[in-house]
Parts: structure tokens; sequence; C-alpha cells
């Protein structure tokens, strides 16, 4: 089966910008998370999907940030407008089984450069 | 916040058994053990989860202790590939699926 798939791998934008990452999960899987890393930092979840539905928001950064999953399949990450501190590698991860396994299938990640 | 602690860096020869410990002292009775390694440029790959007893697969085994207070994940013949960065997690199953990533032990697998 297709794993997980995300892109642009890498994209450098300029501070002000917007940004759309894209993250199609693994066909039938109804859980799809974001998570990222910043320079330095551990990997943060940053929110999960059930379907189409946000079921877990909490590690959204702040309100330049917006997720959505249209139709339930694949879920886009939009920043506008980017600043540097949200530079960093978004990564994005589905599963099948809700809440009842912890094993995930990650995707590649896409690295961010703001300038 | 991670609640389990590792070693930050580990070096093990090709060929043979890399054990990776982990702490995870506040464990409580529900909460999964699961580990995660991270191979540089790639997004985070599952490896193996137990709740109490000892678990096997393709990839590694799982030596939980009997008071589940820490955990050991057995490579049982690094290669190369190995090299990376492994996390362990401790995974509450309605915590909505969240996993929470620590610092992880960066294993290098030398030749």
């Amino acid at each position: 089966e297709a794993g997980v798939t995300q892109f642009p791998s890498h994209s450098v934008i300029e501070k002000g910008q917007t940004v759309t990452l894209r993250c199609d999960p693994i066909s039938g899987h109804d859980n799809l998370y974001w998570y990222r890393r910043v320079m330095g930092k551990e990997i943060k979840f940053l929110l999960h999907f059930v379907k189409e539905s946000k079921q877990d928001e909490s590690g959204m950064p702040n309100n330049r940030f917006l997720a959505e999953r249209t139709g339930g399949t694949y879920s886009t990450l939009k920043v506008q407008p980017a600043e540097l501190e949200d530079s960093g590698v978004y990564f994005c991860a589905s599963s099948q089984d809700d809440y009842g396994w912890g094993g995930y299938t990650f995707g590649s990640g896409t690295r961010l450069t703001v300038v | 916040d991670a609640k389990t602690t590792q070693p930050p860096s580990m070096d093990c020869a090709e060929g043979r058994a890399a054990n990776l410990p982990c702490n995870h002292s506040t464990i409580s009775g529900n909460e999964y053990v699961y580990w995660y390694r991270q191979i540089h440029s790639q997004g985070p790959q599952y490896i193996i989860h137990g709740l109490k007893n000892n678990e096997t697969n393709e990839m590694a085994s799982l030596i939980i202790t009997e008071d589940r207070k820490s955990s050991t994940l057995i490579l049982p013949h690094a290669t190369l590939r190995d090299t990376a960065v492994y996390y362990c997690i401790d995974w509450r199953r309605n915590q909505g699926g969240k996993l929470i990533f620590g610092q992880g032990t960066e294993l290098s697998v030398k030749p």
C-alpha cells in the first residue's frame, strides 16, 4: 500500500508570505495527525483529525495556522503569515484504528524554511 | 512533556545487539510503551509496543520490567541502517492518540 505522502518536501518562503502544506494519508485511514519539529526541539503534536472533524487541535501554536481536511481524505496545513519561528519540519501521520492503536505511519515531512 | 527518560546517545558495533534503555517510572496501568525511531531525513517509524509482557516482532524485542518502570528495546543484530534517534513513548489509549516525543537516544552503529 502507498504510504503517507507529504508535499512539498521542501519549501523556502519569505517572512509574511503564505505556505500550504499537504498530506495524503494512507487510503482508508480515518485518523490524521500533524506534528512538527522546530530547530533544536522535540517533535510536537499539532492536531488530530478523525475523518473531516478536528478531534484535538490543542497543539496548534496560534491562529496563523489553519488545518483542513475536506471530505476526510487529504489534509492541508496553511501558515499565514509565516514567521521566522515557523521554520522546521512538519510531519503528517495516519492510522486506521480510533484510539486503540498508537503505531502510526508517518510521512517523510515537509521542511519549511522562513527567511 | 515527555514522561520517559532515555540516555542521549549510544554506540553499537555492527552485528552486535543494541540495547536501548528507557525509564518510565511514572507510567500508569493503562499506558502502553511505544518505541519509534527516526532515521535522518525521514519521518518517525513505529517499531514495537507493549503493556506488560515482553514483545518481539521482525524489527526488535521489547523487554518490560515486572514493575513496568523501565523497558529495554533490543535490536538483535544492529546494522548501519539502524543508526537513528530512538524514542520511547508512554501512550494512553484514551488520551486522544497524541504521541509525546522526548529527546530520544541517538544510536550510532559503527562498522
